[in-house]
C-alpha cells in the first residue's frame, strides 16, 4: 500500500463551522505533513509531525489545529475559518531515516476546501 | 535561506520532441533536489531526486534531471514527450535537516 488517503475530497463550510480533515497512511512512515496550496501556486508547508509529535508549525493561525492520534493518522481541525483560507489542503508522509529533507514525500489527493 | 526558481511559467512542446523544464536554486550548502509532478485535482507525485553521486539522475516515466553545481541548476528532461506528460511540474530543494522549499511551478503542455 503506497497511498495517502485524504477525506473528504471536497468540503464547503461557513465561517462559524467546525470541521476536520483526515489523512491516513499505512506505509509505516513516521513523518506526516499538512500543506496548503492555492490555485496555480506551490504547496506551502503548515505543520510537520515526526513520531507523532509536532515538530514544525510554520506560524499557522490558531484556527487551524493539527492532531496526530497515532502513527497512521493525521487530522486538521478547522474552526472559524476565513474565505481566504479556501484552498487545496494536502497531506503528505515520508520515512524518517535521519533529519528531515532527504526523503521523498508521498502526497494524498487533497481536500478542496471552500469557506463561504 | 534556500530558494528555488523556475524561470518559465509555461512550456509548450510537440509530442515526440524532447522537453526541458528548468530549475535553478540558491542555497548555502549542499542541496537535496527533487522534482514532483501534479495532475489536475491531485496531489504531487515524486519523479526523482538528487542527493549525491552521479550528476545525471533517472526517475519515473522516462524523466531524468542533471545536477549542475557550477550553474546551480537541476533541469528536468525527457527525450520524447507524451501528451500524458502535460501537467504542473515543481522543483524542490532542501538542506540537511530542513524542509522542502518548492519552486513556483511550470505548466507543461504537450501538443499532439
Amino acid at each position: 500500500d503506497t497511498e495517502v488517503t485524504q477525506t473528504p475530497k471536497h468540503l464547503v463550510m461557513g465561517m462559524t463551522n467546525k470541521k476536520s480533515l483526515k489523512c491516513e497512511q499505512h506505509m509505516g512512515h513516521r513523518a506526516m505533513y499538512w500543506y496548503k496550496q492555492k490555485a496555480k501556486k506551490p504547496p506551502e508547508l503548515m505543520f510537520v509531525y515526526s513520531y507523532e509529535k509536532l515538530s514544525i508549525n510554520e506560524s499557522v493561525p490558531s484556527r487551524f489545529s493539527p492532531e496526530c492520534p497515532n502513527s497512521s493518522l493525521l487530522n486538521l481541525h478547522l474552526h472559524a475559518l476565513q474565505p481566504e483560507d479556501s484552498a487545496l489542503y494536502l497531506c503528505a508522509s515520508s520515512q524518517v531515516t535521519g533529519p528531515l529533507g532527504d526523503e521523498k514525500l508521498f502526497f494524498g489527493s487533497g481536500t478542496q476546501l471552500s469557506v463561504l | 535561506a534556500q530558494s528555488v526558481a523556475q524561470p518559465e511559467d509555461q512550456v509548450n512542446v510537440a509530442e515526440g520532441n524532447p522537453l526541458t523544464v528548468k530549475c535553478t536554486y540558491s542555497v548555502s550548502g549542499n542541496p537535496y533536489l527533487f522534482w514532483y509532478v501534479q495532475y489536475p485535482n491531485r496531489g504531487l507525485q515524486f519523479l526523482l531526486k538528487y542527493i549525491t553521486g552521479d550528476n545525471l539522475v533517472k526517475g519515473s516515466y522516462g524523466f531524468e534531471a542533471e545536477f549542475n553545481k557550477s550553474q546551480t541548476s537541476f533541469h528536468l528532461k525527457k527525450p520524447s514527450a507524451l501528451v500524458s506528460d502535460s501537467a504542473l511540474y515543481f522543483c524542490a530543494v532542501s538542506l540537511y535537516g530542513q524542509n522542502f522549499v518548492f519552486g513556483p511551478g511550470t505548466r507543461l503542455s504537450v501538443l499532439p
